[in-house]
């Protein structure tokens, strides 16, 4: 049983188009995020949501957008993808109390 | 606002000698503090995490990381290192206490094992 499951794994597409990466996690977790890890591996926290609700939006276009349908679930929408947007995308969930964070296995996003 | 610094880039270790990697942080309040390993093409493992207690905290895979409040540091060891540890850590700092604030992570060490 995947913990935190991410989908697509890979995903390759052209400027300009939208996509979607969703997430789902089976841990009974109340707080989900999404980051980014850029092609230098540096990897940085882009959204998180409580129970449904947005908690942090980073300095992230708003070309991005997440959705959360429930707690179990978190997805990515990206609109007007542009070469920048290039990267590996990792979904992860938490504790409440901050002390367990569980990432999915990343989404390679690759603009052409 | 918190921070995590790993002055090593690249590291190189012979196999079968030890391993320390540095990290140092930078948290206004109780940090909890972890250490996730990626190898390539891979998600991020948890390695280890420290909350409170003992400031030496034992891992998966023979690794250990101390806490030293003094020194805002939270050092990766391990005694030997075998050539399937090469890959990429990364250290991270959350906030006690959790909230929805996530974890900042650190540039990251890129660890290399000589034959």
């Amino acid at each position: 049983d995947t913990a935190v499951s991410q989908t697509p794994k890979y995903l390759v597409t052209q400027m300009g188009n939208d996509k979607s990466i969703k997430c789902e996690q089976n841990l009974g977790h109340d707080t989900m995020y999404w980051y980014k890890q850029d092609s230098k591996k540096f990897l940085k926290i882009m959204f998180s949501y409580n129970n449904k609700e947005l908690i942090i939006n980073e300095t992230v276009p708003n070309r991005f957008s997440p959705k959360s349908p429930d707690k179990a679930h978190l997805n990515l929408h990206i609109n007007s993808l542009e070469l920048g947007d290039s990267a590996v995308y990792f979904c992860a969930s938490s504790l409440p109390t901050g002390s367990g964070y569980t990432f999915g296995s990343g989404t390679r996003l690759t603009v052409v | 606002a918190q921070s995590v610094t790993q002055p090593d880039i690249h590291i190189t270790v012979s196999e079968g000698a030890s391993l320390e990697l540095r990290c140092n942080y930078s948290y206004g309040a109780t940090p909890y503090l972890f250490w996730y390993v990626q190898s390539p093409g891979q998600g991020l493992q948890l390695l280890l995490k420290y909350f409170s207690g003992d400031t030496l905290v034992q891992g998966i895979k023979g690794f250990e990381a101390e806490f030293k409040r003094s020194q805002s540091s939270f050092n990766l060891r391990k005694p030997s290192v075998h050539w399937s540890a090469a890959a990429e850590y990364f250290c991270a700092v959350g906030s006690a206490g959790g909230g929805a604030d996530g974890l900042t992570f650190g540039k990251g060490t890129h660890l290399i094992i000589q034959p």
